[in-house]
């Protein structure tokens, strides 16, 4: 099976400007979960999507937001970028049952200018 | 209660020689304890994972040891390999398995 994977790898911004993020799961998961990787706080979940529905989230503010599609696919926004933005989006599926094993893409470098 | 607490930071270990890596817990909650293991530019990698109804579990040079009463487990690398050189994640998930807790990472270095 093909992996997890995200569109684009690398992207830059500027402050104030929004973006969205993609990530197409393993096929057969309905899971996708994304993380914020940064050197200062390192990994943090965002939120996680099963079945086009927000099952979690992490504490980050509202400008942060996500979708998920009928085909599992997601989608992940951050309207008003800031500085503190700049960081590797990480998205993870797994099948979403009993299974708990999250298997990460290479991740969206954003920077923000 | 939700953090996860890794140790060392870095960690230079000669080939052939044995890696550990630490970590300690506080939420009760969590069942199942994975590790990854990261490369630059990459994703991070599931290498091991573990749940605390067993003490230790192998899988080639990787070994995680659990202590629950202590809630800490540890990630030993036998006979380390340069190739090994990446920054490792324990992290830690409940029930609903959705959302991993990481550990701050630790790089390892194997010099040849």
């Amino acid at each position: 099976k093909a992996g997890v994977t995200q569109t684009p790898r690398y992207l830059i911004k500027t402050r104030g400007q929004q973006v969205t993020l993609s990530c197409s799961p393993i096929s057969g998961h309905r899971s996708v979960s994304w993380y914020q990787q940064t050197p200062g706080q390192g990994l943090q979940f965002l939120f996680e999507y099963f079945s086009e529905t927000q099952r979690n989230k992490g504490n980050f503010p509202g400008r942060f937001s996500g979708r998920q599609f009928s085909n599992s696919r997601s989608e992940m926004n951050v309207s008003t970028l800031e500085l503190g933005d700049s960081a590797l989006y990480l998205c993870a599926s797994r099948e979403g049952g009993s299974t708990d094993t999250q298997y990460f893409g290479p991740g969206t470098r954003l920077t923000v200018l | 209660q939700q953090q996860v607490k890794q140790s060392p930071q870095s960690l230079i270990v000669q080939k052939g020689g044995i890696s550990i890596i630490n970590c300690a817990y506080e939420n009760t909650a969590f069942d199942y304890f994975p590790w990854y293991q990261q490369f630059p530019g990459k994703g991070p990698a599931l290498l091991i994972a573990i749940r605390p109804d067993v003490s230790e579990k192998k899988e080639g040079r990787f070994t995680i040891s659990f202590n629950k009463s202590a809630k800490q487990f540890s990630l030993h690398i036998m006979d380390s390999q340069p190739g090994d050189s990446a920054t490792y994640f324990c992290a830690a998930t409940g029930t609903s398995g959705s959302r991993l807790t990481f550990g701050e990472g630790t790089q390892l270095t194997v010099n040849p």
